[in-house]
């Protein structure tokens, strides 16, 4: 059964600080998400994965995948306070498209 | 706004009942996902739709059950209802399978008293 990691599980950072937000996952796969939660909303998605080395940017995030480590990371750059939420990375098994969600990560940005 | 739909957005029910929470997709969208939300459980994949037919099956349990109407929206019906089931249920969509972005919907929130 495919098990997903998410390091650390808390997270308050000071404005303008840089972090990273790790996810490993137990078996083979090539398709991870990394998505966003607001307290008391829904989910909004900020990256898909889909291949070895894929790496992808928005604003003052970027995720990464590396298939071989079974690792993927979530880079804050220079934290904002827009920033504070939950956030989830999930994986796709490679064997049957079930997808499993790590345990998430809360993420507070400190003036 | 995603384009995605689900109601009701609150629903309160006793146990041993049964609700049905509907889903509409984005439009153009072919898959549809159903995911439950607990502070015990964390996120769960329950189960995924594309064009009609299941596509892949997670922890849903027997007293769960799905479908995706030829208009593509969707319906997950819980019944035989307990304290436990209470959550958030989201449904989302994406245009063909786990490839391609999912889209959420604002959920509905489950409680069974």
């Amino acid at each position: 059964e495919l098990k997903v990691e998410q390091n650390p599980l808390f997270l308050s950072m000071q404005e303008g600080k840089n972090y990273t937000i790790y996810c490993n996952y137990s078996t083979t796969s090539d398709r991870l998400y990394w998505y966003r939660q607001d307290p008391g909303k829904s989910l909004e998605s900020l990256f898909v994965l889909l291949s070895n080395g894929a790496v992808k940017q928005e604003g003052r995030l970027m995720a990464s995948l590396d298939t071989k480590a079974r690792l993927s990371t979530l880079h804050i750059t220079a934290a904002v306070h827009d920033l504070s939420a939950t956030y989830f990375c999930a994986v796709v098994d490679f064997g049957n498209e079930k997808l499993t969600f790590g345990t998430g990560t809360r993420l507070t940005i400190i003036p | 706004d995603s384009g995605v739909t689900q109601t009701p957005k609150h629903l309160i029910t006793a146990t041993g009942q049964r609700v049905t929470l509907r889903c509409s997709p984005r439009s153009g969208d072919l898959s549809v996902y159903w995911y439950q939300q607990s502070l015990d459980q964390g996120l769960q994949f329950l189960i995924q739709y594309y064009n009609g037919e299941e596509r892949a099956k997670g922890n849903i349990l027997e007293r769960f059950s799905a479908q995706q109407f030829p208009d593509l929206h969707s319906e997950l019906n819980l019944s035989s209802l307990e304290l436990g089931d209470s959550a958030l249920y989201f449904c989302a969509s994406s245009v063909i399978g786990t490839s391609s972005e999912q889209y959420f919907g604002p959920g509905t929130r489950l409680t069974v008293t």
